[in-house]
């Protein structure tokens, strides 16, 4: 089984709904990210928790917002999305006993189209 | 601030030659520099990394790259090319201040042609 799950992987929703995407992990992480990859701009830090208690916005957090409902799970979402939210997102995980030096692991992705 | 510049969006070679895939980088402070895979349709996965140390990194698949300071690069090289290399690769600089964030340059496509 995969350690860093993402449901669903795929969503296409139109413009105003309100969307959750969901992370899951078993590898015992303390600290999890939201990234969103669109073409050509690489990946880009939406949101971060370094544990159940800590969420820190990141580059481009407006139009999101994150629930950390317990160390394995790390939920995403959308209040009203907009067609520019049209990206595949990934959830990654890192222990944090590294300090900078983590590596982090990544899910597997869920692609969102917004109409 | 810190940030990363990859130098060509999309990189062609041939089975069996070098590759080279450039990253320079942008930081206040000495800087933890990583280089990640994505393989299509996949999550990313770490190729290598350099924290402290030896500035020549060597990594999985016969990737390594070499920090070089003076520079401001990280550059990714394999002797060798397979078509299985065939992948998108994000260089990527950490915040040493030890928060674990990345910050990701835009990526370069490896294109590999038998």
């Amino acid at each position: 089984d995969a350690d860093v799950t993402q449901t669903p992987r795929n969503r296409i929703t139109k413009t105003g709904k309100r969307i959750m995407l969901e992370c899951s992990q078993t590898k015992g992480h303390d600290r999890m990210y939201w990234y969103r990859q669109d073409p050509g701009l690489g990946l880009r830090l939406i949101y971060y928790s370094f544990d159940v208690k800590d969420i820190n916005k990141g580059e481009i957090s407006d139009g999101y917002s994150v629930s950390r409902q317990a160390q394995a799970k790390f939920s995403l979402s959308l209040e009203s999305a907009i067609p520019n939210q049209t990206a595949l997102y990934f959830c990654a995980t890192s222990d944090g006993l590294a300090g900078g030096t983590d590596t982090q692991y990544f899910g597997p992705g869920t692609r969102l189209t917004v109409l | 601030a810190q940030s990363v510049t990859q130098l060509g969006s999309h990189v062609s070679v041939s089975e069996g030659a070098l590759v080279l895939l450039r990253c320079n980088y942008s930081s206040s402070v000495p800087p933890y520099l990583f280089w990640y895979v994505q393989y299509p349709n996949q999550g990313l996965q770490l190729l290598l990394k350099y924290t402290t140390g030896a500035t020549l990194v060597k990594g999985i698949n016969g990737f390594e790259a070499e920090f070089k300071k003076s520079e401001t690069s990280f550059h990714l090289t394999k002797p060798s090319a397979h078509m299985s290399d065939a992948a998108e690769y994000f260089c990527a600089v950490s915040d040493v201040r030890g928060y674990s964030t990345l910050t990701f340059g835009k990526g370069t496509m490896l294109l590999v042609s038998p």
